[in-house]
């Protein structure tokens, strides 16, 4: 799997839009860029992934970058309970067991503040 | 729709002593999953299963065993409690689709060997 970057933490106001960057220089053409966040003390909760176009949900939006090195979420605007770590995760597209498990690194820490 | 259910919510162990811990999903879904997360690391996998009677070993599976006899259940069973098995457990489960990687987590059990 492509490792990822992504900073350790980060801090946002309130209302306004948290940018989260991820960078994922040695991902290759088969692999999918996901995003997961996990609130203090509870399970990981999927956001959103992508290929290669932008994606938005309910949630958040991705960004992608053309060559797909890096990629950007988006929180529109965020609230308190957005504080969360947020974890970039890099995986193939291939079928089969082992080829669905996700690897969490370490993640950013969002703090959203008054 | 439950979603991921997991029991117990905290359990505390004494070295050497033997523990289940249960986990259940109603999303009638293929693939489940166990990870611990231990203080500020990220999630790492510890056995995975792609159906009922099919189970497969992950990052970290020492001092670990898994069963699969139903879709819903995916238990975790610690034979001989150790400090280093300390940690927080996550249960997940996703559907087997090709591409399709959107895992759904259990609240956690946190366990502490002393």
């Amino acid at each position: 799997d492509a490792k990822t970057t992504q900073p350790t933490s980060m801090d946002c106001a309130e209302g306004r839009a948290a940018n989260l960057p991820c960078n994922h220089s040695t991902i290759s053409g088969n692999e999918y860029v996901y995003w997961y966040r996990q609130i203090h003390s509870q399970g990981p909760q999927y956001i959103i992934h992508g290929l290669k176009n932008n994606e938005t949900n309910e949630m958040a939006s991705l960004i992608i970058t053309e060559d797909r090195k890096s990629s950007t979420l988006i929180l529109p605007h965020a609230t308190l309970r957005d504080t969360a770590v947020y974890y970039c995760i890099v995986r193939a597209i291939n079928s089969g067991g082992s080829n669905y498990k996700l690897t969490f690194g370490k993640g950013t820490l969002l703090t959203v503040n008054p | 729709n439950a979603g991921v259910t997991q029991t117990p919510k905290f359990r505390i162990l004494k070295i050497g002593q033997s523990m289940t811990l249960q986990c259940t999903q109603d999303m009638n879904h293929n693939y489940m999953y166990w990870y611990r997360q231990d203080p500020g690391m990220g999630l790492k996998l510890i056995y995975y299963s792609v159906g009922a009677g099919i189970t497969d070993k992950g990052e970290v599976p020492n001092g670990y065993n898994v069963s699969r006899s139903t879709t819903e259940d995916f238990p975790l069973r610690l034979e001989l409690a150790a400090p280093s098995q300390t940690s927080v457990y996550f249960c997940a489960s996703s559907k087997a689709k090709r591409g399709y990687n959107e895992q759904f987590f259990g609240p956690g059990t946190r366990l502490t060997v002393l």
